[in-house]
């Protein structure tokens, strides 16, 4: 089924662990992003690529690490997670020229 | 923050009609998006508009003013199915393809 898959659903974290959120694409999508949805702030921009070997900062990156070494793997990385990274995380993709978001499900973290 | 904004909460009733207005502020415009998104899923793409005027999609309209920084959702028939919150989001020219600034979302409740 041609999509975004989101790995894991769901994840219950000691604050001070690596955390690696992973996402995946079939899409042949050249773009990919990284959301966090928080109560009350919305959809923030942590992170993009535009194509496979280039990644940019958005509005939230600072705690996060990305890396695109292909075009269907775009994971996000908590390097020492904090409790304020508690959120639901969404990774997003679109294709060359359009500007239409295509989501994952969504990965659910809780830093404790 | 981001210079977006749209009401909160709504309520509307089965079979009713709905707007929800979304205003924005950027230098850059480049394209208004709508999202729906019901509750614990991932927001799915409703509409885009980038030049003025109307886009009507069955029951589902938007409405763009690029001079009044405005745009309005507009939901006819309301169905329960249709309670959902609704995100409208806009593109700056030159950023990021696909590098959508949210708003903090609109809640619709419909009742019976």
């Amino acid at each position: 089924i041609a999509g975004i898959t989101q790995a894991p659903t769901s994840q219950i974290l000691a604050a001070g662990r690596r955390m690696t959120l992973r996402c995946t694409q079939d899409m042949r999508h050249n773009a990919m992003y990284w959301y966090r949805q928080d109560l009350g702030l919305g959809l923030r921009l942590i992170h993009y690529s535009n194509t496979a070997g280039t990644t940019g900062k958005g509005e939230v990156p600072d705690g996060y690490s990305v890396s695109r070494a292909n075009t269907d793997d775009f994971p996000l990385t908590l390097a020492s997670a904090v409790p304020s990274q508690t959120s639901v995380y969404f990774c997003a993709s679109s294709r060359p020229g359009a500007n239409v978001l295509t989501f994952g499900a969504g990965s659910r973290l809780t830093v404790l | 923050g981001q210079n977006i904004d749209q009401p909160t909460e709504m309520t509307a009733t089965e079979g009713a009609i709905v707007q929800i207005n979304c205003t924005y502020q950027t230098s850059g415009f480049n394209g208004l998006f709508w999202y729906q998104q019901h509750a614990g899923e991932a927001p799915t793409f409703l509409s885009y508009n980038v030049l003025d005027g109307l886009e009507e999609k069955g029951r589902f309209s938007s409405f763009l003013s690029r001079s009044k920084g405005y745009s309005y959702l507009l939901l006819k028939e309301l169905q329960m199915k249709d309670s959902a919150s609704y995100l409208c989001a806009y593109m700056n020219y030159g950023g990021s393809q696909g590098n959508l600034i949210f708003g903090k979302g609109t809640k619709l409740s419909v009742k019976p």
